[in-house]
């Protein structure tokens, strides 16, 4: 069974870098499609982008000037790095196996809560 | 970017009803790349649907996608009490993937 696990700060402080980590068990990142969702509260689901597990990747346009997202191979795990951040980036940051490139996601992180404030 | 809009809100129902529930395109969504999650309180999402119609692994035959281009539906034939959750709509293929705002099913 194939299990995701989001891990960092659960507090970032305005204009600095939210980064986090999402841990593959079960199974392996070789071979998949893996993404990064957030869900602010009160709002919906919004798409941060994904990433293969050789390396290519695709952004949401709203946030691309800022995110980076990376995949480490030999630990089985991927990251996400948002740039300057600001309140409006406080959200649940959920992290999930696409089904294929840029497609349904069929295994999901439980989530972890980050919230922007000095 | 392909804005979703789910209606309604909120239903209200009792075990043993059938749910619809609607999920509505600002735009054309080739190759009906829409799928349907479900989410607890407290839980990550689950994928109930993709292709706006193929159940995905494990999931049970109550629960039934249709639609195409801009309109789409989820159908749970006969709620079961854990099928009481939020349930929202995504649209994938090309960038930017996006999800619709939900539809809560609540007991009534």
């Amino acid at each position: 069974q194939v299990l995701l696990q989001e891990s960092g700060p659960g507090r970032v402080k305005p204009s600095e870098t939210l980064s986090l980590t999402c841990s593959v068990s079960g199974g392996s990142v070789s071979g998949y499609y893996w993404g990064w969702m957030r869900q602010p509260p009160g709002k919906r689901l919004e798409w941060i982008g994904n990433i293969y597990y050789s390396g290519p990747t695709t952004y949401n346009p709203s946030l691309r000037s800022r995110v980076t997202i990376s995949v480490d191979t030999s630990k089985d795990q991927f990251s996400l790095k948002l740039r300057s951040v600001s309140a409006a980036d406080t959200a649940v940051y959920y992290c999930a196996r696409g089904r294929a490139w840029n497609d349904a996601f069929d295994i999901w992180g439980q989530g972890t809560v980050v919230t922007v404030s000095s | 970017e392909i804005v979703l809009t789910q209606s309604p809100g909120t239903l209200s129902l009792s075990p043993g009803e059938r749910a619809t529930l609607s999920c509505r395109a600002s735009q054309n969504v080739d190759g009906n790349y829409l799928a349907w999650y479900q989410q607890k309180p407290g839980q990550s999402p689950r994928l109930l649907i993709y292709d706006a119609s193929t159940r995905a692994t494990g999931i049970p035959d109550r629960f039934s996608g249709s639609g195409s281009g801009t309109d789409f539906t989820l159908t749970i034939s006969r709620l079961e009490p854990e099928d009481f959750a939020v349930y929202f709509c995504q649209r994938y293929g090309s960038s930017p993937l996006t999800f619709g705002g939900g539809t809560k099913v609540e007991i009534k």
